[in-house]
């Protein structure tokens, strides 16, 4: 497609429920970023992935949040049993490759409300 | 560990002055420096890169930023504001991990008055 997109742009969701969330990269970007904005933070890096592997999970807060990436398209974060303090804009990013001055492109993002 | 320092929460400015927002860093190295822009409602949009060579740095929208390594600060720069400019800018520090990975900062709101 013409840029990153996210779905759902918006959740509302239970406390103990799960949530996924889908990014769909630019086409042809190999590597792809989550990250988490809360209100009034600046974004917290949650997971890169390279192709399908996930080199960098550092960020992941918990064992709660799990990611995947089907070959070098579409991943989904994974939040189970969501608390409050999980409810943030998740943010999803992709550039061409890991070097460090590829550009990284965002999503418009999918903001998570946890009741 | 990587670090962004963006003092300034909120800013206003009135349309056609001069706008200049902070960011200091921390970083071992030679870092890598972005400017990024959040429009509501928008994902976010590069609006300039550091990574060798000359110091001050050319974006889009007429936006610029300053390299000073001495004083470990990368500013943004815009002679004359316009209401559209109205968003969130975040500053970002990247490392040479051999991937780009980012720490950003909180961000500052820029809100333009006419």
């Amino acid at each position: 497609g013409a840029g990153v997109s996210q779905s759902p742009s918006n959740k509302v969701t239970e406390k103990g429920k799960d949530v996924e969330l889908r990014c769909d990269p630019i086409s042809g970007h190999t590597a792809l970023y989550w990250y988490r904005q809360r209100l009034g933070q600046g974004l917290e890096f949650l997971i890169y992935f390279q192709g399908n592997s996930a080199p960098d999970k550092s960020g992941l807060p918990s064992d709660r949040f799990s990611a995947e990436r089907t070959g070098e398209s579409v991943s989904t974060l994974t939040i189970q049993r969501t608390q409050q303090e999980d409810s943030a804009v998740y943010l999803c990013a992709s550039s061409l490759g890991p070097r460090e001055n590829n550009e990284q492109f965002f999503g418009p993002g999918t903001r998570l409300t946890v009741l | 560990a990587q670090s962004v320092t963006q003092p300034d929460i909120h800013i206003t400015v009135s349309e056609g002055a001069s706008l200049e927002l902070r960011c200091n860093y921390s970083y071992g190295a030679t870092p890598y420096l972005f400017w990024y822009v959040q429009s509501p409602g928008q994902g976010l949009q590069l609006l300039l890169k550091y990574f060798s060579g000359d110091t001050l740095v050319q974006g889009i929208k007429g936006f610029e930023a300053e390299f000073k390594r001495s004083q470990s600060s990368f500013n943004l720069r815009k002679p004359s504001v316009h209401w559209s400019d109205a968003a969130e800018y975040f500053c970002a520090v990247g490392g040479s991990g051999g991937y780009q990975k980012v720490t950003f900062g909180i961000g500052t709101k820029l809100q333009v008055i006419p």
